[in-house]
């Protein structure tokens, strides 16, 4: 059963700390996302990628935030500096575009970070 | 612009009754329309889908119809149970771009 896996789970952080957040797409897929969940603000679009090259990532602070895919199997995001405001549930998500587009994004279980 | 518009949570009902959670769209064109479903303690999964006008999506009881004409997608269960207490995403996406925008999200909860 493929899934898309995501590295730590849980991270607690103090301000000012680098955070760096990994995900590990389905293999084969040529898309991945990165989503931001809070209560205030839901489930923001923070950027993603179309064969390892980055298609968008306007949701995405650019002054701390990076995102990155070093190789088809690996995407990082990375916070540097951290703040208390970044605290949220960091999901990755996968998928297949073009002619073989299914239709549907499969999410990983997130990473949920404290920022203290 | 694209977007989805969807009822506000939290929604509660008992088991058994009946469930309406209202979607509207906004979109230029034919996007295919979505439900996704998170449960508590995990990423979003996709519920069902339907790609074209007066398609009806279905999975797990839950059901839903992609009517152009009121540009709504409603997510409709007759009997709910208290495992689908989630929070269920109404979304849009077209087949030329990769990405798929998301409502804000529903709340169920169902007593037992």
């Amino acid at each position: 059963d493929a899934r898309v896996t995501q590295t730590p789970r849980d991270k607690v952080t103090e301000m000012g700390q680098e955070v760096t957040m990994r995900c590990q797409p389905i293999l084969g897929h040529n898309t991945v996302f990165w989503y931001r969940q809070t209560m205030m603000q839901g489930l923001e679009l923070l950027a993603y990628f179309r064969n390892r090259a980055p298609l968008d990532d306007s949701g995405m602070p650019k002054d701390r935030f990076s995102a990155e895919m070093p190789d088809a199997t690996l995407a990082t995001l990375k916070i540097q500096p951290s703040e208390p405001r970044d605290s949220a549930v960091y999901f990755c998500a996968s998928g297949l575009s073009g002619r073989l587009w299914t239709y549907e994004q499969y999410f990983g279980p997130g990473t949920r970070l404290t920022v203290t | 612009g694209n977007s989805v518009t969807q009822m506000e949570g939290p929604v509660t009902l008992s088991e058994e009754a009946f469930l309406t959670i209202n979607c509207t769209y906004t979109a230029t064109g034919y996007p295919s329309l979505f439900w996704y479903v998170q449960y508590p303690g995990e990423g979003l999964q996709l519920l069902l889908k339907a790609t074209k006008a007066d398609d009806k999506g279905s999975n797990k009881g839950f059901e839903a119809t992609y009517r152009k004409e009121t540009t709504s997608f409603h997510l409709e269960k007759g009997s709910v149970q208290v495992s689908d207490s989630a929070v269920y995403f109404c979304a849009l996406a077209y087949s030329s771009a990769s990405k798929i925008i998301f409502g804000s999200g529903t709340r169920l909860s169902i007593r037992p």
